[in-house]
């Protein structure tokens, strides 16, 4: 009964391939995001969606692009990977009001050959 | 611009020992602030969080922090620490008005000898 869901867990992938990571959220949460956490463990935002609508976007490389066909559904799809996206990648949700706590999936750990 | 700072990389404590962990924020106004835990492989969970009223909260586990304005401070502790405890800790901060995005401290990896 997993509230956040991410899949694949691990994607290791070669240099300048397409991949993408997939989220989904049964909790009936309004936003969803996407953390990167690199390789000292450091978490770091990328997005937020809020009824998938585009709310928060950090300093992101234009590779990445993600989409929300619905709102509980936050998917994100990397062009053209370089090493420096090796990482693990986090989605997350949350109710969207003020201080609601973040609930994470288990981590998509992305390696670029 | 916020930042968190927790100072100690790695701590080893035994277990039934007490427990600190030490957490900095750097913030204008009173900042929305968390403490997550991560196990291997798995994703962050709450422990706790404060946003005002009582400065001692507390949360899942037996964990408890206490926020200090003055020493802009938000230290995590647990009276006795279990082995399952081994982990890591991250000690976060947001913003009114966007408490979605989180800032993250580099992280305290928690080992727990027998």
């Amino acid at each position: 009964d997993t509230a956040v869901s991410q899949t694949p867990k691990y994607l290791v992938t070669q240099m300048g391939n397409d991949k993408s990571i997939k989220c989904e959220q049964n909790l009936g949460h309004d936003t969803m995001y996407w953390y990167k956490q690199d390789s000292k463990k450091f978490l770091k935002i990328m997005f937020s969606y809020n009824n998938k609508e585009l709310i928060i976007n950090e300093t992101v490389p234009n590779r990445f692009s993600p989409k929300s066909p619905d709102k509980a559904h936050l998917n994100l799809h990397i062009n053209s990977l370089e090493l420096g996206d090796s990482a693990v990648y986090f989605c997350a949700s949350s109710q969207g009001g003020e201080g609601s706590p973040l609930h994470f999936g288990n981590g998509t750990r992305l390696t670029v050959t | 611009a916020q930042s968190v700072t927790q100072p100690d990389i790695h701590i080893t404590v035994s277990e039934g020992a007490s427990l600190e962990l030490r957490c900095n924020y750097s913030y204008g106004a009173t900042p929305y602030l968390f403490w997550y835990v991560q196990s291997p492989g798995q994703g962050l969970q709450l422990l706790l969080k404060y946003f005002s009223g009582d400065t001692l909260v507390q949360g899942i586990k037996g964990f408890e922090a206490e926020f200090k304005r003055s020493q802009s401070s938000f230290n995590l502790r647990k009276p006795s620490v279990h082995w399952s405890d081994a982990a890591e800790y991250f000690c976060a901060v947001a913003r009114s008005g966007n408490t979605g995005k989180l800032i993250f401290g580099q992280g305290t990896t928690l080992q727990v000898k027998p």
